[in-house]
């Protein structure tokens, strides 16, 4: 089944320690991608990854960091979370190239919750 | 720059009936693609349908259809006889896709709550 996962689901932290929420795609995909969803802001983009090696800023990266050293795989790292990272996380895949990359694939979403 | 502008920030309907939820847009690029999301209050983001800035029909799916007005900059979604399941929020987003390259980043809109009344 092609899908998106993501881990932890939830989480509850405390402010400045660090933490990892995993994210794998399994469609060889070459771009993912991660958002947060706040209420009455809708999504915004982290981080993006073209392909293996390849990240790029989105429009709210301040407090945030990505890798790709493989292509299944798209971690989001909080080095030292703040309560204003509280928030809803989606992690999200796509072939990247022509008119069959227009379906992005979501992950099921992180709640992350920073005390 | 890129902008997606949805105006309602929510709306009921009576079920059965038919409703339309807009989107307005704003790009500079001629090659772009237009999106609808529904996101159940289990969270999940789920895809509806798709518009190409070049093709040259309205894209529907099942219940669903995108009223794209490509001079006036907007791609409304229209859900024909509205079910109790499709109470949710609705996000409108864009991408820009230049031809024979990479598509960029998908911008949303702050998203439509729907209501379905019985």
């Amino acid at each position: 089944e092609a899908q998106v996962t993501q881990n932890p689901r939830y989480l509850i932290t405390v402010t400045g320690k660090k933490l990892t929420v995993t994210c794998s795609q399994n469609m060889n995909h070459e771009y993912m991608s991660w958002y947060r969803q706040d209420p009455g802001l809708g999504l915004r983009q982290i981080y993006y990854s073209m392909n293996v090696e390849v990240t790029d800023k989105g429009d709210v990266p301040e407090g945030y960091k990505v890798s790709r050293k493989e292509k299944r795989n798209f971690p989001l790292i909080l080095e030292s979370p703040s309560p204003n990272q509280t928030s809803l996380y989606f992690c999200a895949s796509s072939s990247g190239q022509g008119k069959s990359s227009y379906e992005q694939y979501f992950g099921p979403g992180t709640r992350l919750t920073v005390t | 720059a890129q902008k997606i502008t949805q105006t309602q920030p929510g709306m009921f309907v009576q079920e059965k009936e038919a409703v339309t939820l807009d989107c307005t847009y704003d790009t500079s690029d001629p090659s772009y693609g237009l999106f609808w999301y529904k996101q159940p209050s289990s969270g999940e983001m789920i895809f509806l349908i798709y518009q190409g800035s070049y093709d040259q029909q309205n894209a529907t799916e099942g219940r669903y259809s995108l009223n794209f007005q490509k001079a006036r900059k907007s791609a409304n979604l229209v859900i024909s006889a509205s079910q109790l399941g499709d109470s949710a929020m609705y996000f409108c987003a864009m991408r820009e896709e230049p031809r024979g390259g990479s598509q960029g980043n998908l911008i949303f809109g702050k998203g439509t709550k729907l209501s379905v009344k019985p």
